[in-house]
């Protein structure tokens, strides 16, 4: 199975920082990488796909790159609504494997 | 409007079984893979199971070949996840989602059924 690594596992920031969060993979996965972003109770939502494309709906300021095995999600300018969990996601083979979250929190 | 409405969940003795159901409404259920993720209570999310199209391809995650089955009936544009021989550890909130057609993203989920293993 494809391991995946998200780091750092926990964040604070202020509305308006700059975040970045990457994400390994075990093995080459091409850019077969997703993002999705969860908040407390609710399911996750897709925000990026194929590593750098952005799901429609999803805000401007969210952005990914990367290829092979390391990838990165962006997000420019940090809002309110932001504060959530965020998960990548390998979807270039079975089982499609989901790093281990990164909480982003209020500083 | 995509909708997926999950149902099924509840509490069970460990050791039980449970079938859980995922309504689809607002796409062409028979054209796209369908999964079923899981969040354990605090935790982070699990990848379970994924069918093909036409059922005929399946895939599970290592921990859950066995004791769970994933199927569909594309006339009643349902999805269904059969588990069986329940554990304590299976206690999770189960999403079923459709996967995107090219790139096999998790591009609309449900809102989740809970599922309590316990004595």
């Amino acid at each position: 199975d494809i391991q995946m690594t998200q780091s750092p596992s926990s964040l604070s920031a202020s509305v308006g920082d700059r975040v970045t969060i990457t994400c390994r993979a075990s093995q080459n996965i091409i850019i077969y990488l997703n993002w999705y972003q969860q908040k407390p109770g609710k399911a996750p939502k897709l925000l990026i796909y194929a590593a750098s494309s952005l799901q429609s709906g999803a805000p401007s300021r969210f952005s990914g790159s990367g290829s092979g095995t390391d990838f990165t999600l962006t997000i420019s300018s940090l809002q309110p609504e932001d504060f959530a969990t965020y998960y990548c996601q390998q979807s270039y083979s079975p089982p499609r494997t989901f790093g281990q979250g990164t909480n982003v929190e209020i500083k | 409007e995509v909708q997926l409405v999950e149902s099924g969940g509840g509490l069970v003795q460990p050791g039980g079984s449970l079938r859980l159901s995922c309504a689809a409404s607002g796409f062409t259920f028979s054209s796209y893979w369908m999964t079923w993720v899981r969040q354990a209570p605090g935790k982070g999310l699990e990848w379970v199971a994924n069918i093909k199209q036409d059922g005929s391809e399946k895939y599970y995650v290592d921990s859950m070949k066995g004791r769970f089955t994933i199927s569909r009936d594309n006339a009643m544009n349902s999805l269904f996840l059969q588990m069986n021989s329940l554990r304590a550890e299976d206690t999770a909130v189960y999403y079923c989602a459709r996967e995107g057609s090219s790139w096999r993203s998790a591009d609309y989920w449900g809102q989740g059924t809970l599922v309590t293993v316990s004595s």
